[in-house]
């Protein structure tokens, strides 16, 4: 069975553009969650989707947005690049959200913004 | 709100030697814990979880850790360290019933091994 899949794995821009991301949940599993790890802080969560809907976001601005299709993919939007959104974007999914079913990681991409 | 503190952000252990990876949390009520690893250039794993059962909780790869009310610990042990345990360790919190979206993450302790 395929786990959860990222890509690219590598990506760099430049100040002010635009980055996207992509992920492959699980077979039937159909939230997909985004999360940014920037070196030292640990994971903050940045969204969660689950059944093509955007459920919950975390404290990030609005110019990180993201939407999930019918097949449950989903992709992350990063508009007007800064030099502090350089981390490392990972995807996780889960059969469903409401009740801490166990989380799948992807291993994740790798944006750098020069 | 909740929160993990890690205590270490490099733990160094020789091959064979007791690994002890620190958390303590904070939490308003009767917290969900979890250890995840990450390996290079992979994501992150579950290595174990604690959801108000048993205290001392069970994981893979020979890891365990035990639920501390008292000390408001979730500390990771592992008797005997190997080189493939070199990695990244997060512990993590939340409430039972919350879903994934609020699982708070600590910053993470870098595992190194030492032959």
């Amino acid at each position: 069975e395929a786990g959860v899949t990222q890509s690219p794995t590598h990506l760099i821009k430049t100040r002010g553009q635009q980055a996207t991301l992509r992920c492959s949940p699980i077979s039937g599993h159909t939230s997909v969650y985004w999360y940014q790890q920037a070196l030292g802080l640990g994971l903050q969560f940045l969204l969660w989707y689950d059944e093509g809907e955007e459920r919950n976001r975390g404290n990030f601005p609005p110019r990180f947005s993201g939407r999930q299709f019918p097949n449950y993919s989903s992709e992350l939007n990063v508009n007007a690049l800064e030099l502090e959104d350089s981390a490392l974007y990972l995807c996780a999914s889960s059969t469903g959200g409401y009740l801490n079913e166990k989380l799948f990681f992807g291993s994740g991409t790798q944006l750098s913004v020069l | 709100a909740q929160s993990v503190t890690q205590l270490g952000s490099h733990v160094s252990v020789s091959e064979g030697a007791l690994v002890l990876l620190r958390c303590n949390y904070s939490s308003s009520v009767p917290p969900y814990l979890f250890w995840y690893v990450q390996y290079p250039n992979q994501g992150l794993q579950l290595l174990l979880k604690y959801t108000s059962a048993a205290t001392l909780v069970k994981g893979i790869n020979g890891f365990e850790a035990e639920f501390k009310k008292s000390e408001t610990s979730f500390h990771l042990t592992k008797p005997s360290a190997h080189m493939s345990d070199a990695a990244e360790y997060f512990c993590a919190v939340t409430r039972g019933d919350f879903g994934n979206e609020k699982l708070t993450f600590g910053t993470g302790t870098r595992l190194t091994i030492i032959p």
